[in-house]
């Protein structure tokens, strides 16, 4: 099972802060995604990435989140402005050559205050 | 109606139960069926996948998928203390992105 790591593990942030959120996949893949699952609530399709650019994005993902590969490896969700209704965990997951096979980091938790 | 449903629980049983746990789904666009194992505040962990209908087995596990009545189902035999978790189920579309539908998950505990 390919591993994916996920920094930090816990962000705490002040509403209209911006922050970016990391995704480090063991090995290259060329799908990449990030869902988010709010306390209690369902995991929840943002977005995902592939080739180097968005290849579909849920209607939760406005201009408010951005993604990028800014370096060929690491993998990157970039909250502007943050709300506090942002607070939830976020999974970057990654996607091998078979299609039922998206596989999930450990998450990042964000707290917004 | 939400696209997948399924019930969130709690579900408790003892140690060396049959469990069964089950999604419904509305759109009939879901080809692929997923089931992920989420130990608390980890990342989902996938179980199982099938494509389309039918039945597929991996250890003390099975999936069970019946897309005329769209509903699927997941067997744990001999459950076990360390199968306490919630279990999610996924699907995707077969011709729209690879975009996840996921359930709200059941909460599973088995007792020793």
């Amino acid at each position: 099972e390919p591993e994916v790591t996920q920094t930090p593990s816990h962000q705490v942030t002040q509403m209209g802060q911006e922050v970016i959120l990391r995704c480090v996949p063991i090995s290259n893949h060329l799908y990449f995604y990030w869902y988010r699952q709010i306390l209690g609530q369902k995991v929840e399709f943002l977005v995902s990435f592939y080739n180097n650019e968005i290849s579909e994005k849920s209607e939760i993902f406005d201009d408010q989140f951005s993604v990028e590969r800014p370096d060929g490896s690491n993998f990157t969700l970039k909250i502007r402005s943050t709300k506090l209704e942002d607070s939830a965990m976020y999974f970057c997951a990654i996607q091998t050559s078979g299609v039922y096979e998206q596989y999930f980091g450990p998450g990042t938790r964000l707290t917004v205050t | 109606q939400k696209e997948v449903e399924q019930d969130p629980g709690p579900l408790s049983v003892p140690e060396g139960a049959i469990v069964s746990l089950n999604c419904t789904y509305s759109n009939s666009a879901f080809q692929y069926f997923m089931w992920y194992r989420q130990y608390s505040r980890k990342g989902p962990e996938l179980l199982m996948y099938t494509y389309s209908s039918g039945n597929k087995e991996d250890g003390r596990f099975t999936a069970q998928v019946d897309k005329s009545s769209k509903y699927i189902s997941l067997f744990i035999r001999d459950s076990q203390p360390s199968d306490s978790a919630t279990y999610l189920c996924a699907m995707k579309k077969e011709d729209t992105g690879n975009q996840f539908y996921f359930g709200t998950g059941t909460s599973l505990t088995v007792i020793p």
